[in-house]
């Protein structure tokens, strides 16, 4: 079945450090996304992203479709951006179906 | 505004009870979505639904019902809830177009406990 893989699982930074996470999927997709799950497990919409780069204040997301992976790069982090971090594809079938998966996400822990 | 909201947040319950949770999406999006979130924190989607009908129905215990009496509202329906049904229960909407899934937004999740 289609999988979606993401990279590292765990993650610590020192506060303004950068950092990049990774997704890797295994088939085409018709949608990306990367979402933020707060510590109050809010899912928070970064980026709608099936191809190309998209930058939001100190977020920034490219996805190369054709080598089916996507990136979202933190800079300057800080102790906000804790939570996990989760991209998901979906795939569009035949009869009027379809396939929305989930990575396992990346716990972030920014340390003050 | 709330964009994509559900009801209750919390629900605690009894082994064998049957429960409704309820979504509502004012964003005039065709496609709404229920999520399952594991004690893992893994994202699994249960259940999709384009303008009124079921696009997606992965391997869910008939248990599982889901209605959908709008396009603003998905209702997810547990019967017989059972221990390994405590999750957090995502809704989420969308706008499908041409087969395309959309940017999809959730609602605050409902924190269910079967006691």
């Amino acid at each position: 079945g289609i999988q979606v893989e993401q990279s590292p699982p765990d993650l610590i930074l020192q506060e303004g450090a950068n950092s990049t996470l990774r997704c890797n999927f295994s088939d085409s997709v018709n949608n990306l996304q990367w979402f933020h799950q707060n510590p109050w497990g809010q899912l928070i919409n970064l980026f709608y992203i099936p191809s190309g780069t998209k930058q939001n204040g100190r977020l920034s997301a490219t996805t190369v479709a054709t080598e089916r992976y996507s990136l979202l790069y933190i800079s300057s982090s800080q102790t906000t951006d804790s939570g996990v971090y989760f991209c998901v594809m979906g795939a569009y079938g035949s009869g009027n179906t379809g396939k929305l998966i989930f990575g396992q996400g990346t716990t972030l822990q920014v340390k003050p | 505004d709330t964009a994509v909201s559900q009801t209750p947040k919390y629900l605690v319950t009894q082994m064998g009870n049957d429960k409704s949770i309820k979504c509502e999406q004012n964003l005039g999006h065709d496609t709404m979505y229920w999520y399952k979130q594991d004690s893992k924190k893994f994202l699994k989607i249960m259940f999709s639904y384009n303008n009124k009908e079921l696009i997606i129905n992965e391997t869910v215990p008939n248990r599982f019902s889901p209605k959908s009496p709008d396009k603003a509202h998905l209702n997810l329906h547990i019967n017989s809830l059972e221990l390994g049904d405590s999750a957090v229960y995502f809704c989420a909407s969308s706008q499908v177009k041409r087969g395309l899934y959309n940017e999809q937004f959730f609602g605050p999740g409902t924190r269910l406990t079967v006691l």
